[in-house]
């Protein structure tokens, strides 16, 4: 059974770079059947897409945050990486990772069928 | 941008029928997912592409998705169907993104 684990820092500095590992078991990253993102929540907010990765590094991302994310893959350790320069509060959420499926009428367009359970990340100083 | 709406809350009645909402231009010509999320659990696919349930969602939760709006139903509803639900949709080839609902918190009275 596919499970995911993110982990990471809970706490990180204003400017500074928030920094988030989901780990994938139960199946591999490289498969090519599936592509892999990160979700967050703000408290009292609705969810919100941070970007996605096929296994081959190719990427895209939310274009409200593109200019401060690197999401990034590592087949060796089957997992994936979260990078989110200069953060303020407004970063403050709990992040997800998620796998995606493809969908019925185009690859991206499937629904994201197994979640973490997500890591709570606070930007304070 | 897309917009997703939904209502923020319904409240129903153990045994009774749920039904939740997903507003959006057209939406009746994307695809629409509907995920559960309860606090502090990984959020959960309960419909995907309108109106397939994945394996080992029972069938009480269905879906359907015409016009401006999307539906989830959720009949006979029980105590643990107490949770936050989401509408998902992908923006397009062209709006390479993917857009939430605010979601609706169901409330079992």
């Amino acid at each position: 059974q596919l499970q995911l684990q993110e982990s990471g820092p809970g706490l990180v500095k204003p400017s500074e770079t928030l920094s988030l590992t989901c780990i994938v078991s139960g199946g591999a990253i490289s498969s090519g059947n599936y592509y892999w993102g990160w979700i967050r929540q703000a408290p009292g907010m609705g969810l919100e897409w941070i970007g996605n990765i096929f296994y081959s590094g190719s990427s895209y991302y939310n274009p409200s945050l593109q200019s401060r994310v690197t999401i990034s893959v590592d087949m060796s350790k089957n997992q994936l990486s979260l990078n989110l320069r200069s953060v303020t509060a407004a970063d403050t959420a709990v992040y997800y990772c998620a796998r995606g499926r493809p969908g019925n009428d185009n690859f991206w367009s499937g629904p994201w069928d197994v979640w973490g359970k997500g890591t709570t990340v606070t930007v304070a100083s | 941008s897309y917009v997703l709406t939904q209502s923020p809350s319904v409240s129903v009645a153990p045994g009774q029928t749920a039904t939740i909402t997903c507003g959006g231009s057209n939406i009746g010509s994307k695809s629409v997912h509907w995920y559960q999320h309860k606090p502090g659990q990984a959020p959960l696919l309960v419909v995907h592409d309108d109106s397939d349930r994945p394996s080992g969602i029972p069938e009480r939760f269905s879906g359907s998705n015409s016009g401006n709006t999307a539906t989830l139903t959720i009949s006979s509803v029980e105590a643990g169907d107490e949770a936050d639900y989401h509408c998902q949709v992908w923006g397009g080839s062209y709006d390479l993104s993917y857009i939430f609902g605010p979601g609706t918190k169901v409330t079992v009275l």
